[in-house]
């Protein structure tokens, strides 16, 4: 059973739309959600989440972190066609542990 | 945040033959990591690389195909042995526990292909 379940698994947006990335994970030893972009090869680091409620951001990007939902959603707004990318979710379960990944999101921006 | 550099970046490689993977972090790192990422699919660990010790693998993966040294705090490597076809992918060096301790960073990756 996955521990970290991302959805939609594929999306293809228009530039200038907002976008909704949401991620879910199991609660047993949470400790952190990540998000990463991975354009070519390797993922890069957008965010960390420890806290519900707070709203990280970061340019056109935000997160937030439910933990009553045991849930995080990333949003990016006005996207451009670079963002064109998979998004990755990943949930660090005890903190001495690597991270455990979503499916991630490919997500295609057209002009 | 680490750096971490990866070499090769990329490779071809004959069936049977072996590779290995460099990958070096800018600063001393408690953890790091090796993961693969076969065309299409998410990021699938194959082992933490311990320093001074064995590596612990992932079901599913053995030593004797995924030779792994981490002589150091800052360096490990990967070899991936007895290559076949299936064995295409990207590997990714990760690594935590340096500054910035929480948040795990990764390498730029090696694209391997196999003939």
């Amino acid at each position: 059973e996955d521990k970290v379940v991302q959805s939609p698994l594929s999306l293809v947006v228009h530039e200038g739309d907002t976008v909704t990335l949401n991620c879910s994970y199991e609660v047993t030893n949470f400790r952190s959600l990540l998000w990463y972009k991975q354009e070519k090869k390797a993922p890069t680091f957008l965010f960390m989440l420890t806290s519900s409620g707070i709203e990280k951001k970061s340019g056109r990007l935000s997160s937030i972190l439910d933990k009553k939902e045991l849930s995080s959603i990333l949003n990016i707004t006005a996207t451009q066609t670079g963002d064109s990318a998979i998004y990755l979710c990943a949930v660090d379960y005890s903190g001495n542990t690597p991270l455990v990944f979503g499916k991630g999101t490919r997500l295609s921006v057209i002009a | 945040s680490a750096v971490i550099s990866q070499k090769p970046s990329r490779d071809i490689c004959q069936r049977g033959t072996s590779l290995t993977i460099q990958c070096q972090v800018d600063s001393q790192v408690t953890m790091m990591f090796w993961y693969r990422q076969q065309p299409g699919q998410s990021l699938t660990l194959i082992a933490t690389a311990n320093q001074g010790s064995e590596a612990t693998y992932e079901s599913g993966f053995v030593i004797d195909k995924f030779p792994i040294s981490r002589p150091n705090l800052t360096f490990s490597t990967l070899t991936v042995s007895n290559l076949s076809p299936e064995d295409s992918s990207i590997y990714l060096c990760s690594a935590m526990g340096g500054q910035g301790a929480d948040t795990q960073y990764f390498g730029p990756g090696t694209r391997l292909t196999v003939l």
